[in-house]
């Protein structure tokens, strides 16, 4: 089944302001990943994180690890119209490569 | 740009019929996977494989089957399509060293 549970499910955001979108485990992740899929598209690999405590930028998109590794989260700040989206967390288990996305977070954004 | 094609883009089949839809990638990857998702929802993983000759069965139940006969090549089978199965499916590939994981375009299918 599922392992990794994103809240909230629907982010409305109006243009400018910030957002956080989680992830949560009840065990322990070897590594989380995140995508994105715009609307009519296909995911979009955008960061995978593998340390506890582990924290990544990449623009106004801000990544970080649980240092338990049981959660993460995507902080987007100044949210644009080109956020439109929905952002998808997965794990990738290290032993069997089985890779598993939660249910994800679709964001939309008032102009 | 992924080297990852899914054909047919698009499918509207009868009820009954056996189809299969293809999945090809030329980056070498050993790690291949397949996913149902419908409009807006979720992505759910139904099978996966990490070599020639593996594959496992994902999270969701499916009644379709897979087979990787070559490195570069997992197709997704299914013996007698029903209303239900009517979906997209998504075919992802990766290597070990990055972990990122490549998408193709999907593949819509609608059985009648």
């Amino acid at each position: 089944g599922q392992q990794v549970m994103q809240i909230p499910q629907y982010q409305h955001v109006q243009e400018g302001e910030d957002f956080t979108t989680y992830c949560n485990s009840s065990t322990t992740l070897s590594n989380i990943q995140w995508y994105k899929q715009r609307p009519g598209g296909h995911p979009v690999f955008l960061i995978q994180l593998v340390k506890s405590g582990e924290v990544k930028k990449q623009k106004r998109l801000t990544f970080q690890f649980g240092e338990a590794k049981k959660n993460s989260s995507l902080h987007i700040t100044a949210t644009q119209t080109t956020d439109v989206g929905t952002y998808f967390c997965a794990e990738k288990r290290s032993n069997d490569y089985k890779l598993s996305f939660g249910a994800g977070t679709t964001v939309t954004v008032r102009a | 740009e992924a080297d990852i094609y899914q054909t047919p883009r698009y499918l509207v089949i009868g009820t009954g019929k056996k189809i299969t839809l293809e999945c090809s990638q030329t980056m070498g990857h050993d790690k291949m996977y397949w996913y149902q998702q419908d409009p807006g929802m979720e992505l759910h993983l139904i099978h996966y494989s990490y070599g020639v000759n593996s594959t496992e069965k994902g999270d969701l139940s499916s009644e379709s089957t897979v087979s990787r006969i070559r490195t570069e090549h997992f197709p997704l089978t299914l013996e007698s399509a029903r209303p239900s199965h009517t979906s997209q499916y998504l075919c992802a590939s990766s290597e070990f060293a990055t972990g990122e994981a490549f998408f193709g375009q999907g593949t819509r299918l609608t059985v009648v």
